[in-house]
């Protein structure tokens, strides 16, 4: 069946704009996740949605962060007045709430660059 | 909050050999360990995963042991294979939650 799809593939930008990156998660999939990872560096938590439950966003690194999930589907991340620290892969999974695992399945990523 | 250590940052083995990734964690709350597999320009894939009331867990020829005590996971890849070549994650969590990785391995498997 379709994985994790994340838009755009690859973002060029301004510092300074705003960016907004899509992640469309599997289908029937309650809890989903965004991680930030940085040019050679492992992958940092950012924010957790599970169902109607507000979202833990313990990990965003700023207020310049934010995102938002339509229900139990899209999630968008969006990063205003872009600064050029905010160059990373942003990358989205999804995780079903049922079983004893709830294994997280990864989307390949948004790769931001803010020149 | 958790902190993830993971070991060696690179490793490079002969084809046929096995490889060994260690990782510790912080939080004695955290009870899921999962190992992702990420190759160039690729999300990381799920591997393997053990919880915290298994101390090992095998699949064909990768495994991973915990120790709960020393608060210690492993990575076991054995006959290894050039396309075992990627970068491996490990990470922990409580609850199967939000997931807090390590910084990752480099592994390079020569033929």
């Amino acid at each position: 069946g379709a994985g994790v799809s994340q838009s755009p593939s690859n973002k060029v930008t301004e510092k300074g704009k705003d960016v907004e990156l899509r992640c469309d998660p599997i289908s029937g999939h309650t809890a989903l996740y965004w991680y930030r990872q940085r040019l050679g560096q492992g992958l940092e938590f950012l924010i957790y949605f599970q169902g109607n439950s507000a979202p833990d966003k313990s990990g965003l690194p700023s207020d310049r962060f934010s995102a938002e999930r339509t229900g139990e589907s899209v999630s968008t991340l969006t990063i205003q007045r872009t600064q050029q620290e905010d160059s990373a892969v942003y990358l989205c999974a999804s995780s079903s709430r049922t079983g004893s695992m709830k294994t997280q399945y990864f989307g390949p990523g948004t790769r931001l660059l803010v020149l | 909050g958790e902190n993830v250590e993971q070991h060696p940052s690179t490793l490079s083995v002969q084809e046929g050999d096995s490889a060994v990734i260690k990782c510790t964690y912080s939080d004695s709350a955290s009870n899921y360990f999962p190992w992702y597999k990420q190759e160039l320009g690729k999300g990381p894939q799920l591997i393997i995963d053990i919880r915290s009331n298994v101390g090992e867990k095998k699949d064909q020829r990768i495994a991973v042991t915990l120790n709960k005590t020393a608060k210690h996971f492993s990575l076991h890849i054995t006959e290894t294979q050039p396309e075992d070549s990627a970068v491996y994650f490990c990470a922990a969590s409580i609850n199967t939650d939000k997931l807090i990785f390590g910084t990752g391995t480099r592994l390079q498997v020569f033929p």
